[in-house]
């Protein structure tokens, strides 16, 4: 199974903050990353697919990069909905899985 | 807009089964556009993917659950199930199902989940 792994795993940021937070992969996995957000109590909500395509609905403050073993995610300015679990997944080869996820909490 | 549901026992007991369905609206497991998948998240913990199975009646399950793992389709039902044999405490978790499209594995739509806790 390809590992992925996250960092941090925990961020306390202000609204309106730059927020970026990191993936890498066990192996090469081209762009087939994608990034959920998870709110307490509830299911995880695909946010970018494809590495750095925008789910629709998505608000444009999200955005998505990198290939290969490291990706990035980033909150352009931090909104206080946006405060949540945010986990990425390689969908590269079965089985899929998932990073251990990073936890954006208020400063 | 496409709902998935969830539905089942929430306590099973050790070594017995957990069965769950999901039933689905607003599209059809029926169309050949789409997987239809089962995840799952101990609490506190991370995510792992169960398996899924396609209209045709084909499946693919996570090697470390495949032994224990049966996803089936009642079209009749615009549902999906699982089964989970030989449950432990380890298998105590929130089991959610969701949507994939075909050639893709990005998970775009879940059910709410539901808590299955695996106790005598």
């Amino acid at each position: 199974d390809i590992q992925m792994t996250q960092s941090p795993s925990s961020v306390s940021a202000s609204v309106g903050d730059r927020v970026t937070i990191t993936c890498r992969a066990s192996q090469g996995i081209s762009s087939w990353l994608a990034w959920y957000q998870q709110k307490p109590g509830k299911a995880p909500k695909l946010l970018i697919y494809a590495a750095s395509s925008l789910q629709s609905g998505v608000p444009s403050r999200f955005s998505g990069s990198g290939s290969g073993t490291d990706f990035t995610l980033t909150i352009s300015s931090l909104q206080p909905e946006d405060f949540a679990t945010y986990y990425c997944q390689q969908a590269n080869s079965f089985p899929p899985t998932f990073g251990p996820g990073t936890k954006v909490d208020i400063k | 807009q496409v709902q998935l549901q969830e539905s089942g026992p929430g306590l099973v007991k050790p070594s017995e089964t957990l069965s769950l369905t999901c039933t689905v609206s607003g599209g059809s497991v029926s169309s050949g556009s789409y997987y239809w998948n089962w995840i799952r998240q101990p609490p506190g913990k991370g995510l792992e993917w169960i398996g899924y199975m396609y209209y045709s009646g084909s499946t693919n399950y996570n090697p470390s659950l495949k032994s224990r793992v049966t996803i089936s389709v009642d079209t009749s039902k615009n549902q999906f199930s699982l089964r989970l044999s030989s449950v432990t405490a380890a298998d105590t978790a929130v089991y959610y199902c969701a949507r994939t499209q075909s050639g893709t594995t990005y998970f775009d739509y879940w059910g709410q989940g539901t808590l299955v806790t695996v106790s005598s």
